[in-house]
C-alpha cells in the first residue's frame, strides 16, 4: 500500500521569506502523480501544485516550486516571497497513475504560519 | 461556474442514530469522492463513484455506504454512529473516475456526542 509522510508537524516562516515544505512517499508504482493541497481555516481544500511521476521537469506554480527526487522518493514544496495568506495547513497527497480511480492518499499535513 | 458543494454544512447527531451528507459535483463532472478527515490528520478516502457505480473503496465499515444519482450529485451514509465518526466530511468531483483533477467542497462538519 502506498504510504505519504509529512514528518513535520508545523513550521514558521517570516513574510517576504522562503520556505519548503517535506515529503516523503513510499510506492512500489512507476506512473503516479503527487499533489501539494492547501487547507486554510476556512476548509476549503485548494489544490496548489501537481507533479507527474513521468516528468523529470520539476513543476512550478508562481511562487510555488516543487523538488521531486524520484529515487529519492521526496516531493517538497517550496514557497518563495511567503505571504500571510499562505498561512494554512498542508497536505501531500498521492495517486496511483494507472489506477481505475481516483483514491487520493493523504499525508497528516503541517501547519504553517507566517509572521508578519 | 459553481464549485463542489455539499449540506449542511454543520451537523450534530447522537450515538446509534444515522446520518445522510449530500455533495453536489461541478456541473459536467462525472465522479464524486468521499474523505473523512479527523481534526489534525489529513483526509482518509471512503468512497467514489463514477457514473453511478462504486470505483473504489476504503477501508471502513459497512456502516458507511454511498450512492450517485443520474445528475451525479451523490449522497453519503453512516449508520449507528459513534463517537468517533465526528470529522470533516469531504466531497470531490472529477471530471472522470481516473481523473487526478480533482475539486474539493467545503466539507460537513458532524460531531457526534
Amino acid at each position: 500500500a502506498q504510504t505519504v509522510t509529512q514528518s513535520q508537524p508545523e513550521m514558521s516562516v517570516q513574510e517576504a521569506e522562503t520556505v519548503t515544505l517535506s515529503c516523503t512517499y513510499d510506492t512500489s508504482e512507476s506512473d503516479y502523480y503527487l499533489f501539494w493541497y492547501k487547507q486554510p481555516p476556512s476548509r476549503q481544500m485548494i489544490l496548489v501544485i501537481r507533479q507527474e511521476a513521468y516528468k523529470q521537469q520539476n513543476a512550478t506554480e508562481n511562487r510555488f516550486s516543487v523538488n521531486f527526487q524520484k529515487a529519492a522518493k521526496s516531493f517538497s514544496l517550496k514557497i518563495s516571497d511567503s505571504q500571510l495568506g499562505d498561512a494554512a495547513m498542508y497536505f501531500c497527497a498521492y495517486k496511483e497513475g494507472t489506477g481505475a480511480n481516483s483514491k487520493l492518499t493523504f499525508g497528516k499535513g503541517i501547519t504553517l504560519s507566517v509572521r508578519p | 461556474d459553481a464549485g463542489v458543494t455539499q449540506s449542511p454544512t454543520h451537523l450534530i447527531k447522537t450515538r446509534g442514530q444515522h446520518v445522510t451528507l449530500r455533495c453536489s459535483p461541478i456541473s459536467g463532472h462525472k465522479s464524486v469522492s468521499w474523505y473523512q478527515q479527523v481534526l489534525g490528520q489529513g483526509p482518509q478516502f471512503i468512497f467514489q463513484y463514477y457514473e453511478k457505480e462504486e470505483r473504489g473503496r476504503g477501508n471502513f465499515p459497512d456502516r458507511f455506504s454511498a450512492r450517485q444519482f443520474p445528475n451525479y450529485s451523490s449522497e453519503l451514509n453512516v449508520n449507528a454512529l459513534l463517537l468517533g465518526d465526528s470529522a470533516l466530511y469531504l466531497c470531490a468531483s472529477s471530471l472522470s473516475g481516473s481523473a487526478y483533477e480533482q475539486y474539493f467542497g467545503p466539507g460537513t462538519r458532524l460531531t457526534v456526542t
